[in-house]
């Protein structure tokens, strides 16, 4: 079973709009860390936003947002007035404490490609 | 404070070469690890290092590949014989440790094998 799962390959929207990417997650682990990634077609790889297992609160950073749902296994990023500079490759992660996922490393999903249309 | 430096940028190699990556981590981060991407796809993990250790090399393939971290120096990723199937971007991460704290990235580096 994937450990972390982006059904959205590919997403247009609308210069200005809202953006809600998914993700959902597989773990046992009673503590992990969820991230995510950007990727422009420069290729970087720019950490946008990190959400405890123990986080009371959603995270936010700026115009992102993490809309966590633990019960659910989701970690869905939020853009809110998206630019034309957020098109790029979006990228959840998880951190497993226990688990591993290359032992304190990061579990990646296969990604969003993001498209923002003026 | 600079980011994650990893060179080359570009490097071509011919079939049966060696390839070596090189990656210096954020200054006062001891943990390291290397990713392979293939196009269209996201990160597969390959090793997780610290200094002068291999903590879990579960993601490298058996034969042809090795990382190193020395106690001096950067880490090197080191790819035998190269074949076709090698050519991918290689991004290095490094952080401090801590379960919450993300891992930087540097910006990779991008192989072809012809």
């Amino acid at each position: 079973a994937q450990k972390i799962t982006q059904t959205q390959p590919g997403m247009f929207v609308q210069e200005k709009e809202a953006v809600t990417l998914d993700c959902t997650y597989d773990t046992s682990d009673p503590s992990y860390g969820l991230f995510w990634y950007k990727q422009p077609s420069s290729g970087e790889m720019i950490f946008l936003i990190y959400q405890g297992s123990y986080d009371q609160q959603n995270a936010t950073e700026g115009r992102y947002s993490l809309n966590f749902q633990k019960a659910r296994k989701s970690a869905n990023l939020v853009i809110s007035a998206s630019q034309l500079g957020d098109s790029a490759m979006y990228f959840c992660a998880m951190r497993e404490v226990y688990s591993g996922g290359g032992a304190d490393g990061l579990t990646f999903g296969k990604g969003t490609h993001l498209i923002i249309q003026p | 404070n600079a980011g994650v430096m990893q060179n080359p940028r570009h490097l071509v190699r011919r079939r049966g070469q060696e390839a070596r990556l090189r990656c210096s981590p954020m200054k006062g981060h001891s943990h390291v690890y290397w990713y392979r991407q293939l196009p269209e796809e996201g990160l597969k993990f390959m090793v997780y290092l610290q200094k002068e250790n291999i903590i879990d090399e579960s993601g490298m393939p058996k034969e042809r590949f090795s990382a190193e971290f020395p106690k001096e120096g950067p880490s090197i990723l080191r790819i035998q014989q190269v074949v076709r199937g090698d050519s991918a971007a290689y991004f290095c991460a490094s952080s401090p440790g801590a379960v919450g704290s993300p891992l930087h990235f540097g910006n990779g580096t991008r192989l072809t094998v012809t």
